[in-house]
């Protein structure tokens, strides 16, 4: 089954606002990772957090965890029209050699 | 650095004929491998992964088959594609197998008629 979905499954937003997308999943976790897929582009890795991390930063991203509520979020800030793609969360699975992908959350950032 | 490549970059067969897509890596040594196929608006769907040369993980039952000839190379094929085969499919390497940073191929766009 798949371990993380995203929400909401779509977002559109004026350019400058702040975009947040949410990912929940099911089981424990070692780590928490999100990526970026531009339409019909392979994904590129964002940023990932550890299980006792709660807050990462990484330029205009921020990624919160919250692992007693087994979710997590992924604020853009200051969004801009280049931002347009798709985000995936994804998670490891228990036997360690693999990473489960959510649905996404494609954003689309008006100029 | 490292670099993955994938080709062709859009494949369109007939159902029943054959599939092969092909994945190299260069720049790293013993990289765990994946291939992933997308359908047109959803998630990723892990299909094979390979932990090293000859080492194949299959996930889901279908007519698709995956080698590893080479330390840096995987396949992806197919004896006889069906319309369901049809998707984006994406390759991706590792240093570390599990839940750690994947590096991506372009992606091979399939479109079987």
């Amino acid at each position: 089954s798949q371990q993380g979905e995203e929400d909401p499954q779509a977002l559109s937003i004026q350019e400058g606002e702040n975009a947040t997308m949410n990912c929940s999943y099911k089981t424990s976790i070692n780590n928490l990772q999100w990526y970026r897929q531009n339409s019909g582009r392979g994904l590129v890795h964002l940023i990932l957090i550890r299980s006792n991390e709660r807050e990462k930063h990484s330029g205009r991203l921020r990624v919160t965890l919250d692992t007693s509520k087994k979710s997590s979020s992924l604020l853009i800030t200051a969004s801009r029209a280049a931002d347009t793609a798709s985000y995936f969360c994804a998670t490891d699975d228990t036997g360690g050699f693999k990473t489960i992908f959510g649905a996404g959350t494609r954003l689309f950032v008006k100029a | 650095s490292q670099t993955i490549h994938q080709w062709p970059a859009t494949l369109v067969q007939p159902v029943g004929s054959p599939l092969s897509l092909e994945c190299t890596v260069e720049g790293t040594s013993n990289p765990n491998l994946y291939w992933y196929r997308q359908a047109a608006g959803r998630g990723l769907q892990l299909l094979f992964y390979s932990v090293g040369i000859g080492q194949i993980s299959s996930e889901v039952p279908q007519n698709l088959s995956a080698s590893r000839p080479q330390d840096r190379q995987f396949i992806l094929s197919s004896k006889k594609l069906l319309l369901s085969d049809s998707g984006f499919y994406l390759c991706a390497w590792s240093g570390i197998a599990g839940g750690h940073e994947q590096f991506f191929g372009p992606g091979t766009r399939l479109t079987v008629l």
